[in-house]
């Protein structure tokens, strides 16, 4: 069964740094693509990051030079490393596997979320 | 950036109802558009990809159609499950974006 589970969500506070991870099971992650999606509070969602399984990544530029999408395929893990957090970046992370491979059509498995909280 | 703008942002309708939500796209997207469900406190769920290939394991009362710059999702008759937010995402080209999202609730 293909699951992602996120976990490292905490309060922190502004200009501080956090490490999300996403451990992947019923399927390799180094051989997909996979992505980060946050949704602020009562807000909608926001695609965040991507890693492609060649190694390519994309940012928002809400998020460009603070966020670093990686993986781990010796764990079959994804992680998101956020620094210089700011209040708006208060969110559920969500990480999701990728659907396609070269086309990208859609986030086909998504884990249940994990929340941070950035505050004083 | 691509921004796509979903209509109505809610509606109410009752149990049995025929419901559209359409999605429009500020340029081309090839059809590289995907709608979710979000039932609050959850995660999304994948209805429809690629405009209109229904995910495994949803029922087929979901459908999606369009093409170009608009596109449309369709509940042909509503359950009591069905009562959540919808939104679309193009993953045509970088920043991909969401739609704005359209709550459905009970009349």
């Amino acid at each position: 069964e293909v699951q992602v589970v996120e976990s490292g969500g905490t309060l922190v506070q502004p200009g501080g740094s956090l490490r999300l991870s996403c451990a992947a099971s019923g399927f390799t992650v180094s051989r997909n693509y996979m992505g980060w999606v946050r949704q602020a509070p009562g807000k909608g969602l926001e695609w965040v990051s991507v890693i492609y399984s060649g190694g390519t990544t994309y940012h928002a530029d809400s998020v460009k030079g603070r966020f670093t999408i990686s993986r781990d395929n010796s764990k079959n893990t994804l992680y998101l490393h956020m620094n210089s957090l700011r209040a708006e970046d208060t969110a559920v992370y969500y990480c999701a596997k990728i659907l396609g491979g070269y086309a990208t059509y859609a986030f086909d498995y998504w884990g249940q979320g994990t929340l941070v909280t950035v505050s004083s | 950036d691509i921004q796509l703008t979903q209509s109505p942002s809610f509606l109410s309708a009752s149990v049995g109802d025929r419901v559209t939500i359409t999605c429009r796209a500020s340029q081309g997207i090839n059809n590289y558009l995907a709608w979710y469900q979000q039932i609050p406190g959850k995660a999304p769920k994948l209805l429809i990809y690629a405009a209109s290939t229904l995910q495994s394991g949803v029922p087929s009362r979901f459908s999606g159609s369009g093409s170009g710059t608009e596109f449309t999702l369709t509940i042909s008759s509503l359950q009591p499950e069905d009562f959540a937010t919808f939104y679309c995402q193009q993953l045509n080209s970088y920043p991909w974006t969401f739609g704005q999202g359209t709550k459905v609730e009970i009349k």
